[in-house]
């Protein structure tokens, strides 16, 4: 089957300019999750998707990165306006099911690498 | 939001050398315990999802025990290889993936 898809790979962009990524889970996977990734951090959730609802954004700095999974299939994440700091790879996941199921594993994509310059 | 730890944050070894990490996590409301191997410019890959305590699998010369009363893991590689050169995450996962800060190894031949 194929993977996760996630594009662009890699993006630099100015402080104050916006972003936008886009990933393609894997087909029936109804859980989608987008990481973000310092260098020398593990990966934090952003936000989980279940279908095309929100199970947690918690850790989602909701005044500048916004994420949305229209028919709960493809999602996209972005980001404005983009900060030094927000500078990771940003990785998206998916998975058959949620976390709250025993077993349940997740597949990632390749990632994207932002630079903020 | 789980504090899971991993350690040592790096690690070199020689071509041949086994190796060891750890990989620490509150016990409580436990679900699962993932490890995931990731490459640079690759996708993070699954190695072992582990649930019940005792738990040891094994993939070809890597393996992976499990202590949930004491919340730890441990990774073990025999023999390590060039190719196992990678990032090693650890995720227990009560409501989510909450993954450590991994561990870097670099075998050198």
């Amino acid at each position: 089957e194929a993977g996760v898809a996630q594009s662009p790979r890699y993006k630099i962009i100015e402080k104050r300019q916006s972003v936008a990524f886009w990933c393609n889970p894997i087909s029936g996977h109804a859980t989608l999750y987008w990481y973000q990734q310092i260098l020398g951090q593990g990966p934090k959730l952003l936000i989980q998707f279940q279908n095309n609802g929100v199970v947690d954004d918690s850790q989602l700095p909701k005044d500048r990165f916004s994420a949305e999974r229209l028919k709960g299939v493809d999602s996209t994440l972005k980001i404005q306006p983009a900060k030094l700091e927000d500078s990771a790879v940003y990785l998206c996941a998916s998975s058959r099911t949620g976390t709250g199921v025993l077993n349940t594993e997740a597949f990632f994509g390749q990632g994207t690498r932002l630079t903020v310059v | 939001i789980l504090n899971v730890e991993q350690s040592p944050q790096s690690l070199h070894v020689q071509e041949g050398d086994s190796t060891n990490f750890t990989c620490s996590f509150p016990s409580s409301n436990f679900y699962a315990l993932h490890w995931y191997r990731w490459e640079t410019a690759k996708s993070p890959e699954a190695l072992f999802v582990m649930t019940l305590n005792g738990d040891e699998k094994k993939k070809g010369r890597i393996s992976a025990t499990l202590n949930t009363k004491e919340g730890y893991s441990y990774l073990y590689i025999k023999g390590s290889q060039p190719e196992d050169s990678a990032t090693y995450l650890c995720a227990p996962t009560g409501n989510q993936f909450y993954f450590g800060t991994g561990t870097s190894l670099t075998v050198i031949p």
